[in-house]
């Protein structure tokens, strides 16, 4: 199974909203609403962010939301703040059972 | 509170086997649903599942990966061991360990990490 395709990287204006998209198949993707986020800072350890296409665990901003569309999810960041430039991927159950995750986005905020 | 944390050889030659341990605390292997799973992070680069042992040792494997890979887990012993056969280069990375919630498709929370190497 290959990667998920997101872009490889993202910037915006502090305020700002970005969205990250996530593309797959429907073998994944597409097939499932079982999209998941992790926000990763450097030298640090993923941490969820949206799982399910679209909900927050508890304790995450509402600034962060999640969708999906056929084969692509997306990611948007709203009111882009300064602690929000990390690595996010997203991951999707498959199929087969397995699961894949995404090339990775490294967010900028300008 | 749940916890998961690696342990194992930070540095394996290639053709070796690379064997890590991972302690879970909070939660019990018993609970319906229940897995853990382990994914690695090459250096600088992005993220990718490895494979899952369920409650009921049931496993699911990457297909890149599930010729040399196996995970098993210890109930006893609050364990998963994660097996990598015939280890190259490109193995090296931080391997993690984490926590898939009871019929869920998710992974929280993860364990710190453990760096490997693999190298001559």
């Amino acid at each position: 199974q290959s990667a998920l395709t997101q872009p490889a990287s993202v910037s915006g204006s502090p305020g700002q909203s970005i969205t990250i998209s996530c593309t797959g198949t429907t073998s994944d993707v597409g097939g499932y609403d079982f999209v998941s986020w992790y926000q990763q800072h450097p030298g640090r350890v993923p941490d969820l962010l949206i799982y399910d296409v679209t909900n927050r665990p508890s304790g995450v901003s509402d600034r962060f939301s999640g969708s999906k569309s056929g084969n692509t999810a997306s990611l948007t960041i709203s009111g882009l703040q300064a602690e929000d430039e990390a690595d996010y991927y997203c991951c999707s159950y498959t199929r087969t059972g397995t699961y894949v995750f995404g090339t990775g986005t490294t967010v900028s905020v300008l | 509170q749940i916890t998961l944390k690696e342990f194992g050889p930070t540095l394996v030659k290639p053709t070796q086997t690379l064997t890590l341990t991972c302690t879970v605390s909070g939660f019990f292997f018993s609970t319906r649903g229940v897995g853990v799973a382990w994914v690695r992070q090459p250096p600088g680069k992005a993220l990718e599942w490895l494979g899952i042992v369920y409650w009921d040792d049931d496993k699911d494997y990457s297909p890149s990966l599930e010729s040399r890979l196996s995970v098993t887990k210890d109930n006893s012993k609050k364990e998963v061991v994660l097996t990598l056969t015939n280890v190259d280069p490109v193995d090296t990375g931080t391997y993690f360990c984490v926590h898939r919630r009871s019929h869920r498709f998710w992974f929280d929370p993860w364990g710190q990490g453990i760096a490997v190497t693999v190298s001559s």
